[in-house]
């Protein structure tokens, strides 16, 4: 069964500096899609970032980035220049196969989640 | 652009009620997961509705079920409440396999006394 590992409960960063949160993960699976997800205390997941384990470019979007690193299971996002609203619980997810086919299993596993804080 | 809707947003019921809520997708959207969050257990898969067919079931019991509509609209029901079913309950929507990105609704906030 695939895993998920969040290693880091809690992290601080100073507002416009950049920070890393961790994202291991466990699969015997080749294809799959990992997420990163936002939720604010208005509780709604936010999707920040996506990845197609078969791109081996990293994603990005806007100040956001990962570093995908297939063979070591490992999926890290980094938050440059820090903002106030960045303050939130962050997941990463797991999800496969990218098929829709019958039997599939297509539901995201969670880590457990790091808590950022973003000091003014 | 709408959103995923959730309804209702917050819900107290007494241990032994059952309890129906509610999940409107984006338009388009086929797929509808739930999803229960809790503090100790964090977020855990319930179900997956894809065209009016439950595709797959989470590790719950029997009281937790739920059905989609031809509308792409969904429900989960949870019948004989206990306390350990307060959570918030999350239901996301995406559209495979042209996105396999899930947008989530805001919650439902259950409380069990």
């Amino acid at each position: 069964a695939q895993t998920v590992t969040q290693s880091q409960p809690e992290m601080s960063v100073q507002e416009a500096e950049t920070v890393t949160l961790s994202c291991t993960y466990d699969t015997s699976e080749s294809d799959y899609y990992l997420f990163w997800y936002k939720q604010p205390p208005s509780r709604q997941m936010i999707l920040v970032i996506r990845q197609e384990a078969y791109k081996q470019q990293n994603a990005t979007e806007n100040r956001f980035s990962v570093n995908f690193q297939k063979a070591a299971k490992s999926f890290s996002l980094k938050i440059s220049d820090s903002q106030l609203g960045d303050a939130a619980m962050y997941f990463c997810a797991y999800r496969s196969p990218r098929c829709i086919c019958s039997g599939a299993t297509n539901k995201l596993i969670f880590g457990t989640g790091t808590l950022l804080a973003v000091q003014p | 652009k709408a959103g995923v809707t959730q309804t209702p947003r917050y819900l107290i019921k007494t241990r032994g009620q059952q309890v129906t809520l509610s999940c409107s997708p984006i338009s388009g959207h086929r797929s509808v997961s739930w999803y229960q969050q809790t503090p100790g257990q964090g977020l855990q898969f319930l179900f997956e509705y894809f065209s009016e067919t439950q595709r797959n079931k989470g590790n719950f019991p029997g009281r937790f079920s739920g059905r989609q509509f031809s509308n792409s609209r969904s429900e989960m029901n949870v019948s004989t409440l206990e306390l350990g079913d307060s959570a918030l309950y999350l239901c996301a929507s995406s559209r495979p396999p042209l996105d396999w990105g899930y947008t989530f609704g805001s919650g439902t906030r259950l409380t069990v006394v």
